[in-house]
């Protein structure tokens, strides 16, 4: 299967400081990449839809002010999390999407990213 | 109205013992299904997808899709201990996005 990379895959801040978190597909170009998060014992929560090239779409009620995303290119998405808080405090996953022509696309995910705001 | 459902478990089969797993969806136009297991503390991997009604087997795993129903579901033939994770059953319609159940919590015991 492809191959997403995150980094870093653990980081410790203090609150009020802002964290970025990188998302790389290896070996194929994304031009789709997906920003989830996960609190402990609960499932996935998207949060936007990263487009190469254009403005993301965030779902309802995640801040698009705080959760900034970027997609640059076909092979790296960036989430930064401004003014981290406490309450940010959680797994990070991103995924990215590979077409395969007329058999549809599949999702992969990266490694995650665990965010722990002090 | 959750859209894909699923029983939140924990499934508990023995080791050897086939492990079913079983997921509901709402949308009727939805098209494309996938299985994700997820490991404590790890991502979702992608274990089987499929789009068509009827059965699709990969090794252990085999997919069953019935469009009719609006169901889907995963078997796990001769279950190991290092199958104990959080299946996570996903939908899609077309080029949606994907919509994950809340997973189903396996436990395979030795």
């Amino acid at each position: 299967g492809a191959v997403v990379s995150q980094h870093p895959s653990r980081v410790i801040c203090k609150s009020g400081t802002s964290v970025k978190i990188e998302c790389r597909s290896l070996d194929f170009q994304a031009t789709t990449m997906f920003w989830y998060r996960q609190f402990p014992k609960q499932s996935l929560m998207l949060m936007a839809t990263s487009n190469e090239g254009s403005k993301a779409t965030y779902e309802q009620g995640v801040e698009k002010d705080k959760f900034l995303i970027n997609h640059a290119s076909l092979t790296l998405s960036t989430l930064t999390v401004t003014s981290a808080h406490p309450e940010d405090s959680s797994f990070y996953i991103c995924s990215a999407r590979v077409y395969w022509g007329g058999a549809g696309d599949t999702q992969y995910f990266g490694p995650g990213t665990r965010l722990t705001v002090l | 109205q959750k859209e894909v459902e699923q029983n939140s478990g924990p499934l508990s089969v023995p080791e050897g013992a086939i492990a079913s797993l079983n997921c509901t969806y709402s949308d009727r136009g939805s098209q494309s299904f996938f299985w994700y297991r997820q490991y404590s503390g790890k991502s979702p991997e992608l274990i089987m997808s499929i789009y068509s009604n009827g059965d699709k087997e990969d090794g252990r795993f085999t997919a069953q899709l019935n469009k009719a129903s609006q169901y889907v579901s995963l078997l796990i033939r001769d279950s190991q201990p290092s199958d104990s994770a959080t299946y996570l059953c996903a939908v899609k319609s077309g080029f949606q996005k994907l919509v994950f159940g809340t997973g189903t919590r396996l436990l395979v015991s030795p």
